[in-house]
């Protein structure tokens, strides 16, 4: 276990729809990081907060957005939902004060029908 | 949690052997590099991490050896079990920044 917890483990909606990815970092981590990890794109680094600020931005579509908390959890907006946007959703999180491992949380499995 | 599958590299080897793992990173300004084991049904779990100003690093049966020349990663496990089993995906975070960029992964399978 690695302290990071995310909900709902599994998600089922329609194309066109809007959904929300909660995580919950480990105790004391500052940052928050957002992963996809799909069959044909392998694990890409979406987003950072750090602090209730976003910190760095990758591969994110326009229709995703996120945001962190003051009590740090953060949550990940999907909208206008496509078939593709299937995948899992990790949330990671360690203590932002230079580099060191991230811890993953369990993912959320999106299914977009 | 299953990780990119179709086209994923498999390495098989029996129990008791050791295993090596390669990658190839694509950025010459990455200076932290982390390896993560993914079982399925479950998130990437941390393995070891290297900073680009060693060239090898030891755990508990694993080591990390990083070749910056030719940009080249490698993860050996020694006396492999079967709960060694999952998939193995190195990373890369390029200087000043914290985000890691993952490679496609290798699936090691260990046999009796």
């Amino acid at each position: 276990d690695s302290g990071v917890t995310q909900t709902p483990k599994h998600l089922i909606t329609a194309t066109g729809q809007r959904v929300t990815l909660r995580c919950s970092p480990r105790s004391g981590d500052l940052s928050v990081y957002w992963y996809q990890q799909s069959l044909d794109q392998g694990l890409q680094f979406l987003i950072q907060y750090y602090n209730g600020e976003e910190r760095a931005k990758g591969n994110i579509l326009e229709r995703f957005s996120a945001q962190q908390f003051p009590d740090l959890h953060s949550e990940l907006n999907l909208s206008s939902l496509e078939l593709g946007d299937s995948a899992l959703y990790f949330c990671a999180s360690n203590g932002g004060q230079g580099r060191s491992e991230q811890f993953f949380g369990p993912g959320t499995r999106l299914t977009v029908l | 949690g299953e990780s990119v599958g179709l086209h994923l590299p498999t390495l098989s080897v029996q129990e008791g052997d050791n295993s090596i793992i390669n990658c190839a990173y694509s950025n010459s300004a990455s200076d932290y590099f982390i390896w993560y084991k993914q079982e399925s049904g479950k998130g990437p779990q941390f393995i070891i991490d290297i900073r680009s100003n060693m060239d090898k690093r030891q755990g508990q049966r694993v080591t990390v050896l990083l070749n910056k020349t030719v940009k080249h990663l490698s993860l050996q496990i020694a006396a492999t079990q079967p709960g060694d089993s999952a998939v193995y995906f190195c990373a890369e975070s390029p200087h000043n920044t914290d985000k890691l960029i993952f490679g496609t992964g290798t699936r090691l399978q260990v046999f009796p």
